[in-house]
């Protein structure tokens, strides 16, 4: 079962800030974030694997809550380059890295 | 260095002919993944690979799909008699897991129209 992005897309003004949510009704071993172009190949942002686990990518951060089963990827002070669609893909534990993508939230920075 | 690399980037196929997609991974990494994209969706996991065996088959949509990596590096995923459904992007994403983390990197992916 995949897991539920939100929101499904997102305008924003550059400098603004933004939250995408990435909810899942299985228990997961890790959170992978990627962010794709149009007609491009998704590129990894970033991976959070324990409970609670916050990183960061340039002014993008995420973090993992392990017991809601549930991860936001913040993106900070947003700049034109962030446009695109990020998906979250979750890995259940011993899953050999098989992921499961959410259906992606559009991201549209604008000047 | 290269990235994952995948051709061809399109292909054009009847209704009923058989297709061949190719992957060549990052030097070095010993995972390979399949998946298929379909238009405005995420990526829908196909087949795994951990060098040259084929460990999880379970997205393979149906036995019309076939992939192998003969040689642990190169690999090729065949669709036989190809259906208008089949239409859709296939990314390949190689890895070196390390520590446990499956850190996939993908390539541009082929984009199948069935006509």
């Amino acid at each position: 079962q995949q897991p539920v992005q939100s929101p499904q897309a997102v305008i924003l003004r550059e400098g603004e800030d933004a939250v995408i949510n990435c909810s899942s009704s299985k228990a997961l071993y890790s959170v992978h974030w990627y962010r794709q172009k149009h007609g491009e190949a998704p590129v990894f942002l970033m991976i959070l694997l324990k409970g609670g686990e916050q990183k960061g990518h340039e002014k993008i951060s995420a973090s993992f809550n392990e017991k809601k089963q549930q991860s936001s990827l913040y993106l900070t002070a947003s700049q034109l380059s962030y446009s695109g669609t990020y998906f979250c893909g979750t890995e259940k534990r011993g899953s050999w890295g098989k992921l499961q993508f959410g259906a992606g939230t559009q991201v549209v920075v604008t000047p | 260095g290269a990235g994952v690399s995948q051709s061809p980037r399109y292909k054009v196929a009847k209704r009923g002919q058989d297709v061949a997609l190719r992957c060549d991974p990052i030097s070095g990494h010993v995972s390979l993944f399949w998946y298929q994209q379909a238009l405005g969706q995420g990526p829908e996991f196909l087949t795994y690979f951990q060098n040259e065996a084929q460990l999880d088959k379970s997205g393979l949509p149906s036995d019309r799909f076939f992939a192998e990596r003969p040689e642990g590096s190169v690999s090729t995923l065949k669709i036989q008699r190809t259906q208008q459904e089949d239409s859709a992007v296939y990314l390949c994403a190689s890895s070196l897991p390390l520590l446990g983390l499956y850190e996939q990197y993908f390539g541009p992916g082929t984009r199948l129209t069935v006509t």
